[in-house]
């Protein structure tokens, strides 16, 4: 099993340009997340999925949207990318009651 | 609301020491509570978790932590620490809503081992 994994590992974008950060998992979970990190103030909640077709806002969702179109695969879309979203992004994934897989995060800057 | 304290931003510890990193909580109902370990340039592992049973849990690497619930606390310890343990440590509180759960972090502590 691959577990968690995201595509890319790094992007460099211009501040208005537009990209979509991809998480897919390979274990079946029902879960998944979408967290930044920043230094200094540990993760946040963007944005999570309790199933196929379904969303919802995490603690920090403005600038972002997400898809959920196959149980397997999240999507993170940056419509107009901000210098302030440049960040370490995370996706996750659980079954229902338990603890959360993480991959191994997307480099992002914004210039 | 639900809130997660490391009041340690960084913790030194020597080779062969015991080691212990602070963690507090607060949440309303009973906590689920976790670890998870971040080396440098990799995402997050799970190390353990406190749902309910014994206070005292072990996880992987030798790790282990204790639940204590008059001082809403989930410390993680170490008997011995090798230089390998360095790494950034998080403990989190879970969430159960009827939505989904959402794992709310602390900020972080770095721990250093030294030789």
């Amino acid at each position: 099993n691959a577990g968690v994994t995201q595509t890319p590992k790094f992007r460099v974008l211009k501040t208005g340009q537009s990209m979509t950060l991809l998480c897919a998992q390979d274990m079946n979970h029902e879960y998944m997340y979408w967290y930044r990190q920043d230094p200094g103030m540990g993760l946040r909640l963007i944005h999570y999925s309790v199933g196929e077709g379904t969303t919802a806002k995490g603690e920090v969702p403005d600038g972002y949207n997400v898809s959920r179109l196959k149980k397997q695969n999240f999507l993170l879309g940056l419509e107009s990318a901000a210098p302030s979203q440049t960040s370490v992004y995370f996706c996750a994934s659980s079954p229902r009651s338990s603890e959360q897989y993480f991959g191994p995060g997307t480099r992002l800057t914004v210039t | 609301a639900q809130s997660v304290a490391q009041p340690e931003d960084q913790v030194n510890v020597a080779e062969g020491n015991p080691l212990t990193v602070k963690c507090t909580y607060s949440v309303s109902g009973n906590p689920y509570l976790f670890w998870y370990v971040q080396y440098p340039n990799r995402g997050l592992q799970f190390l353990l978790k406190y749902i309910t049973g014994d206070n005292l849990v072990k996880g992987s690497y030798g790790f282990e932590a204790e639940f204590n619930k008059s001082q809403t606390s989930f410390h993680l310890k170490k008997p011995s620490a090798l230089v390998s343990d360095s790494a950034l440590y998080f403990c989190a509180v879970l969430i159960l809503t009827g939505g989904g759960n959402k794992l709310t972090f602390g900020t972080g502590t770095q721990l250093k081992v030294e030789l």
